[in-house]
């Protein structure tokens, strides 16, 4: 069975600075691998995808990374702002005939403080 | 757009009510899940819908009915839930083939009383 971890659970910065998200799974016969973002009481958001073929994707600020073979990924923020506050979740996809199922990390929640 | 609508944001239900989730998405995406997410917990899948047939059911209770009248709505019925139901339902879509970006609703808020 997948079991996807996340760490640390919580993690507290000051503004500005840059910061890492990790993200590991058991089982590294996944389809592809993606972020959110989820602030309190809401729906996910989005971040990236990361296909299993590819080694990392960037969308501005973020720079997410995928070492398939060792079950990890990270997620980079590079100069961190009190916006980002907001628990990041880890998600793997696996592939089960023509059905793609989701399996979540616990998150992590980060506060940037101004 | 990668919207995919919930409705309602917010739902009160007594333990013997009848009452209906919607989720709504026009990307032509023709897979569509429901998951569900208690307080800091991660969601956990419900259902999944592939080209409008239930393909994955994660052995969920009978009270909840999901249904998919075509390929841009999906519901889930409520009925005779029990307090501990309460959650926040969210409902999500992807592409089914190529990409598998998976797009999520704001979710709908469920009490149980």
């Amino acid at each position: 069975k997948q079991e996807v971890t996340q760490i640390p659970a919580a993690l507290s910065v000051p503004e500005g600075e840059n910061l890492v998200l990790n993200c590991s799974f058991t089982d590294s016969a996944i389809y592809n691998l993606q972020w959110f973002r989820q602030d309190p009481g809401k729906g996910l958001t989005s971040l990236l995808l990361i296909q299993s073929s590819q080694r990392e994707q960037t969308s501005g600020r973020l720079n997410a990374s995928l070492d398939k073979s060792s079950g990890r990924s990270t997620l980079y923020i590079a100069a961190s702002q009190p916006g980002d506050s907001a628990t990041y979740l880890c998600a793997v996809i696996v592939s089960g005939g023509s059905n793609y199922k989701l399996t979540f990390g616990k998150g992590t929640l980060l506060t940037v403080n101004p | 757009d990668t919207e995919v609508t919930q409705t309602p944001k917010h739902l009160v239900m007594g333990m013997t009510n009848k009452k209906s989730l919607k989720c709504e998405q026009h990307m032509g995406h023709r897979a569509m899940y429901w998951y569900k997410q208690k307080a800091k917990k991660p969601p956990e899948l419900m259902f999944v819908y592939s080209y409008e047939k239930l393909s994955i059911n994660e052995s969920v209770p009978s009270r909840f009915s999901p249904e998919c009248p075509n390929s841009s709505l999906l519901n889930l019925h409520l009925h005779a839930l029990q307090p501990e139901d309460s959650a926040l339902y969210l409902c999500a879509s992807s592409p089914q083939t190529g990409s598998t970006e998976a797009f999520f609703g704001q979710g709908t808020r469920l009490t149980v009383v």
